[in-house]
């Protein structure tokens, strides 16, 4: 069955270091891939999407994501973290038809 | 665009009593989603609408789950007989049905049922 698994629950960096949120789906067709941010009492925001076009995808507020076939990866990342990006974040995995998968998030913690 | 809408954002009742959430999409996009999210966890597939037809329910959807959407506009999703268990933000998405956009969804801000 399709699934999406986000390593690490939560994940805490200071300011100014690198983010790392790591994601990985399990399916053989060629994937559209999404990551959201979710703030306290919101709804989900689309940060970037991978559809086959380049692997290194560039997203918002500095985020960028790069997929890996041969991994069977996509992991965020953003070389300098700011308090602002303290949030939820959710891969997704969308392979056709009307499902999207979305892994279970990864909460980030931002020490000043 | 005004992005997806949804009302309330908040709701609390009482265990046995029924609740209706509400949600406007984004008015040119043609699919519309219900999820789930409890604490911890990612949005979970509860129903799908193509225009105006509910084409797939998630087994997480009982009997007492019923969603509309009305002439391919708004929808809503009703809660008979609301549990405890059914406490949980409930998420309203859209997306435009076109080749090449991965279904891209964009979210309302939800609406938090609390069932005391």
């Amino acid at each position: 069955a399709q699934s999406v698994t986000q390593l690490g629950s939560h994940v805490s960096v200071s300011e100014g270091a690198l983010v790392l949120l790591r994601c990985n789906y399990s399916s053989s067709v060629p994937p559209y891939l999404f990551w959201y941010v979710q703030y306290p009492n919101q709804g989900l925001q689309l940060l970037l999407k991978y559809t086959s076009a380049a692997t290194l995808v560039k997203g918002i507020n500095g985020f960028e994501a790069e997929f890996k076939k041969s991994e069977t990866s996509f992991h965020l990342t953003k070389p300098s973290a700011h308090m602002s990006d303290a949030a939820e974040y959710f891969c997704a995995h969308y392979t056709g038809g009307f499902k999207t998968i979305f892994g279970a998030g990864t909460r980030l913690f931002v020490k000043a | 665009d005004t992005g997806v809408s949804q009302d309330p954002r908040h709701k609390i009742t009482k265990r046995g009593q029924n609740v209706t959430f509400r949600c406007d999409p984004i008015s040119e996009h043609n699919r519309l989603y219900w999820y789930r999210q409890t604490l911890g966890q990612g949005p979970e597939f509860l129903t799908y609408f193509q225009n105006e037809a509910q084409l797939e329910k998630s087994r997480l959807l009982s009997d007492r789950f019923s969603a509309e959407r009305p002439k391919g506009s708004f929808s809503t999703l009703e809660i008979q007989r609301t549990e405890q268990g059914d406490s949980a933000m409930y998420l309203c998405a859209s997306s435009l049905a076109i080749g090449g956009s991965g279904n891209e969804q964009f979210f309302g801000p939800g609406t938090r049922l609390t069932v005391l």
